[in-house]
């Protein structure tokens, strides 16, 4: 079967760091994105892994580790608009995600 | 470019009743997908074109619903019989082809509600 799991909600400090995890077990791998979505929104993009190891972009980096079936993103000098659900998906085949249930992130000042 | 649209935005039915729902991809996306999403859950996917062509649909997905996209650009989506459970966000995403293209872009949904 095909299963992503994600923590379902963190809390954090506004200029804080803040790590998000996500481990995964499905039939096929050929990514994983992380997305943002805000209340009521589409997600949107922020980072897209298909090899072990760390991207970085900007404030935002997303690790990859295949053989473990783990990710994680990072988010750095949190900001109050960062407040939104993070998504972990994984492109099981060409076209397919499966996607996690989201972690909502909740920052404080 | 404008993005993604979507319409209509909300939709409110009464259970039995068909719904149609339109998605406008970016004009040089070849790929076009459709997802429902649950409050607290992520996006499930329902089906995916690329250019008009239905590649792949979703088990999930009953024979009450039904996905179009004649010409390659805007797609449809059709649930006929609406049920409660129907209640969800629809979206539609899109993407170029390309070997390296896997961004999805997505749209604003559709927000159903069956009572």
């Amino acid at each position: 079967g095909q299963n992503i799991d994600q923590p379902t909600e963190m809390t954090a400090t506004e200029g804080a760091i803040v790590q998000i995890n996500c481990t995964y077990q499905t039939s096929g791998f050929n990514g994983l994105f992380w997305y943002q979505q805000h209340a009521g929104e589409a997600p949107t993009f922020l980072s897209y892994n298909v090899l072990d190891g760390l991207e970085e972009k900007g404030r935002f980096s997303s690790f990859l580790s295949r053989s473990k079936g783990y990710s994680y993103l990072l988010l750095k000098e949190l900001q109050m608009k960062d407040s939104a659900s993070y998504l972990c998906a994984v492109r099981f085949s060409n076209y397919q995600l499966i996607w996690g249930a989201g972690t909502k992130l909740i920052i404080k000042p | 470019d404008t993005g993604v649209s979507q319409d209509p935005r909300h939709k409110i039915t009464k259970r039995g009743q068909n719904v149609t729902f339109r998605c406008d991809p970016i004009s040089e996306h070849n790929r076009l997908y459709w997802y429902r999403q649950t409050l607290g859950q992520g996006p499930e996917f329902l089906t995916y074109f690329q250019n008009e062509a239905q590649l792949e649909k979703s088990r999930l997905l009953s024979d009450r619903f039904s996905a179009e996209r004649p010409k390659g650009s805007f797609s449809t989506l059709e649930i006929q019989r609406t049920e409660q459970g129907d209640s969800a966000m629809y979206l539609c995403a899109s993407s170029p082809m390309g070997e390296f293209s896997y961004e999805q872009y997505f749209g604003p949904g559709t927000r159903l509600t069956v009572t």
